[in-house]
């Protein structure tokens, strides 16, 4: 079985604060994708990045920047300099492939609410 | 192509009602998925489409609940005889299937059974 935890129900920074958010993974596949949405007030979620199990390498992206570790099963994602339109509520995701159909879909976390004040 | 639709985007149904949702997917992308997210939680899985073949169904999706995808292009997501239980935010999403590749998610379909 897959499972995706994120400890944090809801986060409030102030802006230009840093922020972090954390993710724990459990699965018993070898090949997987990890993956971070955010889905702001309008409902839609929008893709920030993936991750497969094989790339253990950080990654950035202008303000934001994931932290990818096996060995704690943990995907953590940071938000550097936070700004008021990163308010959102934040997915980690996780997908394996599972048997002939590859169906890779996604278990998601419950997610964290950011809330960035001005 | 502006990406995933889903129509409608709000849907106030009585209980007892059917109700159907369409979804439109990228247009290249051959994997077709269907979620459910309630207040607060993540998106649940319910189905997934390789072109218009059904290949899985969550224990979520019960015998109420039937998804099509005719010609492997836009699909649809039934609900028979709706319950209160079922009010939620329905999403589709669609990737291809050549590699490991996000899903691209729809704006979803809010429905409230009263």
């Amino acid at each position: 079985a897959q499972k995706v935890t994120q400890a944090q129900t809801e986060i409030s920074v102030v802006e230009k604060e840093d922020v972090t958010l954390d993710c724990v993974y459990e699965t018993r596949d070898t090949t997987y994708y990890l993956f971070w949405y955010k889905q702001p007030p309008s409902g839609e979620l929008v893709f920030l990045i993936r991750r497969n199990s094989f790339d253990e390498q950080n990654e950035i992206s202008g303000r934001y920047s994931w932290n990818f570790q096996k060995s704690t099963s943990s995907f953590n994602f940071t938000i550097t300099a936070s700004q008021v339109v990163d308010s959102a509520v934040y997915f980690c995701a996780l997908s394996a492939s599972r048997g002939d159909t590859g169906r890779r879909a996604l278990t998601f976390g419950s997610g964290t609410r950011l809330q960035v004040q001005p | 192509d502006t990406g995933v639709s889903q129509d409608p985007r709000h849907k106030i149904t009585k209980r007892g009602q059917n109700v159907t949702f369409r979804c439109d997917p990228i247009s290249e992308h051959n994997r077709l998925y269907w979620y459910r997210q309630t207040l607060g939680q993540g998106p649940e899985f319910l189905t997934y489409f390789q072109n218009e073949a059904q290949l899985e169904k969550s224990r979520l999706l019960s015998d109420r609940f039937s998804a099509e995808r005719p010609k492997g292009s836009f699909s649809t997501l039934e609900i028979q005889r709706t319950e209160q239980g079922d009010s939620a935010m329905y999403l589709c999403a669609s990737s291809l299937s050549r590699g490991p590749t996000e899903a691209f998610f729809g704006q979803g379909t809010r429905l409230t059974v009263v």
